[in-house]
């Protein structure tokens, strides 16, 4: 695809219940980037992949929260044991390069998280 | 610490007037302030990257400027299609390759 793609959309989840949301980058691009914005908030970072490279963890909020990258492309964040403050938006961002100072960032559409 | 701070939250003006909305920074030795707009239900879009004070770019009806403190992205006869949130980020300090977001400006432009 052209872009970078999120699914689901949205999730409706019960408190307690674990959940999986999935962002597909652009093609070709060897940074990720997962970010939760919360109601009228701005973007809160959580984890950043960059190629083979450890993954830079340090905005996970605790430790419910894990993500992988297989093959250096599709990322999966889960969320386990889903608290209601989990509910925000989820946003994946990708990038081409190394330089976070000179490659835009893309961002996918988001996943709409609602624990009840 | 604030590294990012948006003024105002929110800005409703008439299509045609003119104003500018604000970015305050904290962080030492900047490597890029960037600014982009986000429409209601997507993902952010990328506007521009500003990296020296003095630095100004455009884009339609829209300029960013920079200072050693702040930036400005100034919105010259706007249109209600401008309407959106507008978010400002900086690169987080020591080189860390992630950008610290501000809360953002929610502009709403009347037709």
């Amino acid at each position: 695809g052209a872009g970078v793609s999120q699914s689901p959309s949205n999730k409706v989840t019960e408190k307690g219940k674990d959940v999986e949301l999935r962002c597909d980058p652009i093609s070709g691009h060897t940074a990720l980037y997962w970010y939760r914005q919360s109601l009228g908030q701005g973007l809160e970072f959580l984890i950043y992949f960059q190629g083979n490279s450890a993954p830079d963890k340090s905005g996970l909020p605790s430790d419910r929260f894990s993500a992988e990258r297989t093959g250096g492309s599709v990322s999966t964040l889960t969320i386990q044991r889903t608290q209601q403050e989990d509910s925000a938006v989820y946003l994946c961002a990708s990038r081409r390069g190394l330089a976070v100072s000179t490659d835009t960032q893309y961002f996918g559409p988001g996943t709409r998280l609602t624990v009840l | 610490e604030d590294q990012v701070t948006q003024s105002p939250e929110a800005l409703r003006l008439q299509e045609g007037e003119s104003s500018s909305l604000n970015c305050s920074y904290t962080v030492s030795g900047l490597r890029g302030l960037f600014w982009y707009r986000q429409d209601p239900g997507k993902g952010p879009e990328f506007l521009f990257t500003l990296y020296s004070a003095g630095e100004e770019k455009e884009k339609e009806r829209l300029k960013a400027t920079l200072t050693k403190k702040e930036s400005f992205l100034h919105i010259t006869a706007p249109k209600p299609e401008d309407s959106a949130t507008y978010l400002c980020a900086v690169q987080a300090p020591r080189g860390a390759q992630k950008l610290v977001f501000g809360q953002g400006t929610r502009l709403t432009i009347n037709p």
